[in-house]
């Protein structure tokens, strides 16, 4: 059984720019969530999405949007990048009717 | 506002010994809790859920107990190892808009 896995592992942009991460869920996981997680904090929670559609929101602004997919992969899409957006992008699938969530090793983004 | 606090950045004990993290959390009633091991560069890794009307919970050397009176939870691993060294996380469910909300972690070392 294969994992949620994260590309890119790394990436650095600059203020301005627009970025999009991926995620592909464990396989039989419906819903999968996006977190940042800042150096020496808990991740916070951005969105959800489950079936294709936003299932709950943070408290993010609207340049952090997201997509899902028939095949429940998932894109977080951040644009107009800021400095303070510099952290570590996770993504978690749960399986459908579960509580836990199986995170992926994260996107390290860094904006200059 | 809600706020989680582990009350530790960081706890040394002795291999050995059991560690015992804090959890407490204020002005919210969450339906369960979970935690989480995080090593360093790396998503976290879902170790045990309890829901509000358990007291207590087991896994292995895993013993987590939640009290919604006290609005506390406590996190045990007993016979600890050098293994067991990494960040323990705690994340409440929020319910509304499917968030959950991650305390700050606590960084555990056991010394050999």
């Amino acid at each position: 059984e294969t994992g949620v896995t994260q590309s890119p592992t790394h990436l650095i942009k600059t203020r301005g720019q627009q970025v999009t991460l991926r995620c592909s869920s464990q396989s039989g996981h419906n819903t999968v969530s996006w977190y940042q997680q800042a150096l020496g904090q808990g991740p916070q929670f951005i969105f959800q999405y489950y079936r294709e559609e936003e299932n709950g929101r943070g408290n993010f602004p609207p340049r952090f949007s997201g997509l899902q997919f028939p095949n429940y992969s998932s894109e977080l899409n951040v644009n107009a990048l800021e400095l303070d957006d510099s952290a570590l992008y996770l993504c978690a699938s749960s399986p459908r009717g579960r509580n836990e969530q199986f995170f992926g090793p994260g996107t390290r983004l860094t904006v200059l | 506002s809600q706020k989680i606090e582990q009350n530790s950045e960081a706890l040394n004990i002795q291999e050995g010994k059991t560690a015992t993290l804090t959890c407490n959390y204020t002005n919210y009633s969450p339906a369960y809790l979970q935690w989480y091991r995080q090593d360093p560069g790396r998503g976290p890794v879902f170790l045990l859920l309890i829901r509000e009307n358990e007291k207590e919970k087991r896994k292995e050397r895993l013993k987590v107990t939640f009290d919604t009176t006290l609005k506390q939870s406590l996190f045990h691993i007993t016979a600890s190892q050098p293994a067991d060294s990494a960040t323990y996380l705690c994340a409440l469910d929020m319910s509304k808009n499917n968030d959950m909300r991650f305390g700050a972690g606590t960084r555990l070392t056991v010394k050999p």
